[in-house]
This record gives C-alpha cells, sequence and structure tokens, in this order.
C-alpha cells in the first residue's frame, strides 16, 4: 500500500497564478483532510472532506477550493495565488469506525509550495 | 490567545536523557489528546493517544493528561538520536461533528545528540 501520496511534491508559482494540489489514498478511508503547515503555526486545517461527493471548511479555508468526486482522491485548488499562501500542504486521511475511534490520521509526505 | 499551546523550542538534550514535552490548551471541551511525530520534510505521524484524563504508557513514551489544568505532557525515557523530530501535541472535542476536527499545537522540535 502506498498510503498517502500528494503530487506535486513542489511547486513555484507567480501571485496571480492557479494550480491544483492531488492527494491520493488507497486505505478505502471516508475520511480526508488538508491542512497548511507554517513555522510557529503548526498544522491548519483548511478544509476537509467525511465521504465522496461532501465537502466541508476548516479552520482557514478562505482562497482555497477541494472537490471530492473519487473516493480515494480530495484536490486543493488555488484559484489566484497570493504570496500568503506559501506554505507546507499536507494531506491527511482516516476512517471513523463504529467503536470509539483512535483519530489516526496518516498523513501524506507535504507539497512546499512557494508564491513570488 | 491559541486554544493549544506548546513551546517550539528546539530543545538539545544527550542520548539517554529523558525529555518532557508538553501542551497547555483553554478549550474545557477538549477530550480526545494526541501526540504526533514529524521527522524532517515528512508528513506527520501518530504516536501516542489519551482519552480523558490519565496516564498511557508505550515502550519508552508515556503520555499524560490533567484536564483540571488543562495540560498535557509526553516524556520519552533513554531518549535516542533517533527521536530527534518535531512533536506536535493535538486535541478534539468529544461527540460525532468533532471527529477529526483536531487543533494542533506548534510543535517541540526535539534533537537528542549521541
Amino acid at each position: 500500500n502506498a498510503g498517502v501520496t500528494q503530487t506535486p511534491k513542489f511547486r513555484v508559482l507567480k501571485t496571480g497564478q492557479s494550480m491544483t494540489l492531488l492527494c491520493a489514498q488507497d486505505m478505502n478511508h471516508e475520511y480526508m483532510y488538508w491542512y497548511r503547515q507554517d513555522p510557529g503555526m503548526g498544522l491548519r486545517l483548511i478544509h476537509y472532506s467525511v465521504g465522496e461527493g461532501t465537502t466541508a471548511k476548516g479552520e482557514v479555508p478562505d482562497g482555497y477550493n477541494v472537490s471530492r468526486l473519487k473516493k480515494q482522491n480530495f484536490l486543493l485548488g488555488l484559484e489566484s495565488a497570493a504570496p500568503s499562501q506559501t506554505s507546507v500542504y499536507f494531506c491527511a486521511s482516516s476512517q471513523r469506525s463504529g467503536r470509539a475511534s483512535t483519530d489516526t490520521q496518516y498523513f501524506g509526505p507535504g507539497t512546499r509550495l512557494t508564491v513570488l | 490567545q491559541k486554544e493549544v499551546e506548546q513551546d517550539p523550542g528546539p530543545l538539545s538534550v544527550p542520548e539517554g536523557a529523558i525529555v518532557s514535552l508538553n501542551c497547555t490548551y483553554s478549550n474545557s471541551a477538549f477530550q480526545y489528546f494526541m501526540w504526533y511525530r514529524q521527522y524532517s520534510r515528512k508528513g506527520p505521524e501518530l504516536l501516542m493517544y489519551t482519552y480523558s484524563s490519565g496516564n498511557k504508557e508505550d515502550g519508552r513514551f508515556t503520555a499524560q493528561v490533567d484536564k483540571s489544568s488543562k495540560y498535557i505532557s509526553l516524556f520519552i525515557r533513554d531518549s535516542q538520536p533517533s527521536d530527534s523530530a518535531t512533536y506536535l501535541c493535538a486535541m478534539r472535542g468529544a461527540g460525532g461533528t468533532s471527529y477529526g476536527k483536531l487543533t494542533f499545537g506548534q510543535g517541540t522540535i526535539l534533537t537528542v545528540h549521541p
């Protein structure tokens, strides 16, 4: 199993450009998440999905859009990139079981994005 | 004020030392507490998980939760160079709508030198 994979690993954008980050998981998990990680800020939730076709806003959703057309994929879009979106982006997935869950979120390796 | 505060360090200790990592939080609704470990240029991975107050031990790692003080700790005994990483605390409330909505601390950078 590859677990959670992210594409691309690195990207440099100019202000105003758009791009899509792709996350894929092969664990058949229902829940998927997009985080950003900035120095001194920890991980902050951007958007999440509780199942195919559903998405919801997290803590810092402005400037981002997401789609979950297939259960295994979760896409994060930046329509008009800004320097403030320079960050490391992590995707994660988890499976909620019938009994109390351990909240184990499985993370991808991250995408390093620089917006000039 | 952030909901979860964690001293970012960095923390440098000699091999074999006992390491204490801590987080404080302000939201009394938090019921589930986790520690994630993140190696350089990698994604975080779950290390320890506890529910409500108390202790949990797993090998060289012990997680403690003191809900009355809103304080959680991770202890690493006999620390090894391979423990060098960033340690992130995370927590969430109870109830179905809280599932998956983790609030993370800033992370503490730990270096264990031989």
